[in-house]
């Protein structure tokens, strides 16, 4: 079936406004995490969400960052006043229910803040 | 901060040699590690993964070693191919305490690997 699908592949804004990012999960995995990846490093994990869980937000960076997931299917990474430090790849996984379970990740979208 | 690091940032090895990328760890409770993949312009490929309750795991081509006394994770790939170039990530999970296991993985900064033919 198809894989973990992201929306847009890159995404160039100005300092300042804000964005949005889409995840399309895996057809029926439950567990969907968002990671961000700058330049040269590793994954940092950003936000968990587990079936009808209230979301695990702890590596939100700052209150600019919120994420959705709507109907327990697709979610939405939003970036509200974007800074350049925001500059990454931000990251989507998808797993059938939980942390041991494998992820499957997402192509990524390249954010580029001016 | 990153409880999980690599030993060497970059390798290159010849084709057809074994490649072995080398992973620390410092939380002694973390029960679950993965190996991940990631070729340039895509996301992290899973390749194997290794509970806390083994030492070795094969898969095609490719061995995962924990060693739990020293907190070392290593990843073996034999015959290595150029397809193998990619950047190679560890990553742990650390379960919580009661409990159940924490909603995200730990990863490393990364292992480049470089094949040259």
């Amino acid at each position: 079936g198809a894989g973990v699908s992201q929306s847009p592949s890159n995404k160039v804004t100005e300092k300042g406004k804000d964005v949005e990012l889409r995840c399309d999960p895996i057809s029926g995995h439950t567990a969907l995490y968002w990671y961000r990846q700058s330049l040269g490093q590793g994954l940092e994990f950003l936000i968990y969400f587990q079936g009808n869980s209230a979301p695990d937000k702890s590596g939100l960076p700052s209150d600019r960052f919120s994420a959705e997931r709507t109907g327990g299917s697709v979610s939405t990474l939003t970036i509200q006043r974007t800074q350049q430090e925001d500059s990454a790849v931000y990251l989507c996984a998808s797993s059938y229910n939980r942390v041991l379970d494998t992820q499957y990740f997402g192509p990524g979208t390249r954010l580029t803040v001016l | 901060g990153e409880s999980v690091g690599l030993h060497l940032p970059t390798l290159s090895v010849q084709e057809g040699d074994n490649s072995i990328i080398n992973c620390a760890y410092s939380n002694s409770a973390s029960d679950y590690f993965i190996w991940y993949k990631q070729e340039s312009g895509k996301g992290p490929q899973f390749i194997i993964d290794i509970r806390s309750n083994m030492d070795k795991r094969q898969g095609q081509r490719v061995t995962v070693l924990l060693n739990k006394t020293v907190k070392h994770l290593s990843l073996q790939i034999a015959a290595t191919q150029p397809g193998d170039s990619a950047v190679y990530f560890c990553a742990e999970n650390v379960p919580l305490r009661g409990g159940g296991s924490q909603g995200n993985l730990i990863f490393g900064k990364g292992t480049k690997l470089s094949v040259k033919p």
